[in-house]
């Protein structure tokens, strides 16, 4: 069992619905990020979060330790948002664990 | 937002070339950056870490006379993957820690490298 678990892998979307990513992990940890991987492979950091809730324009993310669960939340989808999003958390060793990541396609 | 840059951003060697791929922190100073590969439909791995002025940690598995590792300074590590051979083909991204933030646990990642050997 990969101690990174994202859900779903694979999610398309109608323009200006609202997403819902899911990341559960078996490992206590620091940190987790939010990561966004465009058709170009390109990486962008969207959050990194040690507890409660970040928003970003329409981008939310939401941790709960207790639960070792977090959710990325996108608003008013658009077309652009396709991409894959990858949760990685950072135990107290220096190395991130990587899911394997939601691949998001928005229609028009 | 700190800025990472790879250089190439793509390239494409003959079997048994080396090739280098420099990795840069724009705006900030990076004591530690991070390698990683990807293949295609997969999940980041992580090769190795390098911290400036010492010897890079690789992880298990990965040959660190076949990828050398070099951060010679704040703002530059360097991958070079020598006796390239198609199973090398992949894409590699690195990321960098900025030595001066509060928080040890932020990453910025660059690009990407795509390395197709032939």
């Amino acid at each position: 069992k990969n101690e990174v678990e994202q859900s779903p892998q694979n999610l398309t979307a109608q323009e200006g619905e609202f997403i819902t990513i899911n990341c559960s992990y078996s490992v206590g940890i620091s940190a987790l990020h939010w990561l966004q991987q465009h058709p170009g492979g390109g990486i962008v950091s969207l959050f990194m979060l040690s507890s409660g809730k970040k928003k970003h324009g329409r981008l939310i993310a939401t941790i709960n330790i207790q639960e070792k669960h977090s959710s990325l939340h996108i608003t008013a989808s658009h077309p652009r948002d396709s991409a894959v999003y990858i949760c990685a958390v950072r135990p107290p060793t220096d190395k991130l664990i990587f899911g394997t990541g939601t691949r998001l396609q928005v229609f028009p | 937002g700190a800025v990472v840059s790879q250089h190439p951003s793509r390239v494409i060697c003959k079997s048994g070339t080396s090739v280098k791929i420099e990795c840069r922190s724009l705006d900030f100073q990076a004591t530690t950056m991070f390698w990683y590969r990807q293949f295609p439909k997969q999940s980041l791995m992580l090769m190795a870490t390098s911290n400036e002025g010492s010897k890079a940690t690789y992880e298990q598995g990965v040959e660190k006379d076949k990828f050398l590792i070099n951060h010679a300074s704040l703002t530059l590590s360097t991958l070079t993957v020598t006796s390239a051979h198609p199973e090398d083909s992949s894409f590699y991204i690195c990321s960098a820690r900025d030595f001066y933030s509060l928080s040890t646990d932020e990453q910025f990642f660059g690009p990407g490298t795509r390395l197709t050997v032939l």
